[in-house]
C-alpha cells in the first residue's frame, strides 16, 4: 500500500492562475481531509468528505472546491489563485479512529 | 463549534528528561476522540497516541503517555526519557463522531537538548 499520496510536491503559481491538488489513497478509506498549514500554525480544515460523492465544507473552504468521484481520490481546485493561498497543503484520509497523513503539497503564489 | 487550545508554542527539556505538554478543548459532546499527532522537519505528520472519551483509562504507547482529564477538558502528553529524535511539532487534534471533521491545536514546538 501507497498509503495516502499528494501530487505535486511543490509548486509556485501566478496570482490568478487555478490549479488542482491532487490526493489518492489506496487504503479504501471512506473518509478523506484538506489541510492548509500556514508558517508555525496548526492545521486549517478547508474540505472534507464522509464517501464518494458527498463533501462538506471545513474551517475555511473559501477560495477552494473539492470533488470526490471515487473513493480513491479527492482533489482539491484552487482557482484564480492569491497570495493568502501559500500554504503547505495536507491531504488525509481516515476509516476507523485516526487520520493517516499525506507528506503535503508546499504551494506559493506570487 | 469545538476547539482545541494549546497554550504552549515552545517548551525545551533535557535529553532524558521527562516533559508534558498541554492541550485543552472545548465542546459539548459526551463521547469524542483525541489525538496527539508529531510533525518532524520532513513534515510528515505521525500519530503518536489516542484516546476514546467513553474510556477512563489513559492511554500509553511505549515513552509517551496522556493524562486525560473529561471533566477539565484536559489532555496533556508526557514524554518520557526524552529522546533527540522527539524534536517535533506536536499537535493535539479533535474528532467528532456527530460530523466527523478533525479539528486541530496551533502546536507546540518541542527542543531536545543534548
Amino acid at each position: 500500500n501507497a498509503g495516502v499520496t499528494q501530487t505535486p510536491k511543490f509548486r509556485i503559481l501566478k496570482i490568478g492562475q487555478s490549479m488542482t491538488l491532487q490526493c489518492a489513497q489506496d487504503m479504501n478509506h471512506n473518509y478523506m481531509y484538506w489541510y492548509r498549514q500556514d508558517p508555525g500554525m496548526g492545521l486549517k480544515l478547508i474540505y472534507y468528505s464522509v464517501g464518494a460523492g458527498i463533501t462538506d465544507k471545513g474551517e475555511v473552504p473559501n477560495g477552494y472546491n473539492v470533488s470526490r468521484s471515487t473513493t480513491e481520490d479527492f482533489p482539491l481546485r484552487l482557482e484564480l489563485a492569491a497570495p493568502s493561498q501559500t500554504s503547505v497543503y495536507f491531504c488525509a484520509s481516515r476509516i476507523r479512529t485516526e487520520a493517516f497523513f499525506g507528506q503535503g503539497t508546499r504551494l506559493t503564489v506570487v | 463549534a469545538q476547539t482545541v487550545t494549546q497554550s504552549q508554542p515552545e517548551m525545551s527539556v533535557q535529553e532524558a528528561e521527562t516533559v508534558t505538554l498541554s492541550c485543552t478543548y472545548d465542546t459539548s459532546e459526551s463521547d469524542y476522540y483525541l489525538f496527539w499527532y508529531k510533525q518532524p522537519p520532513s513534515r510528515q505528520m505521525i500519530l503518536v497516541i489516542r484516546q476514546e472519551a467513553y474510556k477512563q483509562q489513559n492511554a500509553t504507547e511505549n515513552r509517551f503517555s496522556v493524562n486525560f482529564q473529561k471533566a477539565a477538558k484536559s489532555f496533556s502528553l508526557k514524554i518520557s526519557d526524552s529522546q533527540l529524535g522527539d524534536a517535533a511539532m506536536y499537535f493535539c487534534a479533535y474528532r467528532s463522531p456527530r460530523d466527523d471533521k478533525i479539528i486541530f491545536g496551533k502546536g507546540t514546538r518541542l527542543h531536545i537538548l543534548p
